[in-house]
């Protein structure tokens, strides 16, 4: 089966650059997602990495080593409103199963 | 608009009263899931289908059905709810051939049961 790793909360500070981190345990491994979820709403897609290495969307980056089954999600200029849940997810079988990690309760203070 | 809806965003129903979430995307998306979401728990995949008439178990399928008669709609039954059915549900969809793992989510549907 699959399973993931990630830190249940962090703090930072506005303006500042947090890191959260990712280890999955998976088979058949087919790309690293990234969703962020306010309290009350829906989870939104933020990224993908497919292969080694970064990509970056904005203030966003997300990082993917498959050798070392780890990534990250890079928030560089946090925000007040960054203030909410992020989950790291794993596809396997074509994407078509996906597992999420049990999510990152990110805090944002000024 | 594009979008995944759900309904009902909220029930409260009692033990062994059959009940069925709805989930209807207009997008055209070949993919749709099913999660539930528990404290400390995250997303965990109930069920999946790559197409009509193709579903498949996810993580936590037991207590729970599914039908994709029709492209557009994928609802979850739970034929006879326990309490431990208690959670927010969630169903997603994408694009079959959209590789970047990008799932849009409906806005959730919070199931109690007594």
């Amino acid at each position: 089966g699959q399973s993931l790793e990630q830190p249940s909360e962090v703090t930072a500070v506005e303006g500042a650059i947090v890191q959260i981190n990712c280890t999955y345990q998976t088979s058949g491994f087919y790309g690293l997602s990234w969703y962020q979820q306010h309290d009350g709403g829906a989870p939104t897609f933020l990224s993908y990495n497919a292969l080694d290495g970064l990509e970056e969307t904005g203030r966003f980056s997300s990082f993917l080593s498959r050798s070392d089954s780890y990534g990250y999600l890079l928030l560089q200029e946090l925000q007040m409103k960054d203030s909410a849940s992020y989950f790291c997810a794993v596809g396997s079988g074509g994407y078509q199963k996906v597992t999420f990690g049990t999510g990152t309760k990110l805090q944002v203070i000024p | 608009e594009a979008q995944v809806t759900q309904n009902p965003r909220y029930l409260i129903t009692v033990t062994g009263k059959k009940l069925t979430v709805t989930c209807s995307q207009n997008m055209n998306h070949e993919y749709m899931s099913w999660y539930r979401q528990d404290p400390g728990l995250g997303l965990r995949q109930i069920y999946y289908s790559m197409n009509v008439e193709v579903t498949d178990k996810g993580d936590v399928p037991e207590g729970y059905k599914v039908s994709r008669k029709e492209k557009r709609n994928f609802p979850l039954i739970l034929e006879s709810p326990s309490p431990n059915q208690t959670s927010l549900y969630f169903c997603a969809s994408r694009q079959g051939a959209n590789r970047n793992g990008e799932l849009f989510f409906g806005e959730g549907s919070r199931l109690t049961v007594l």
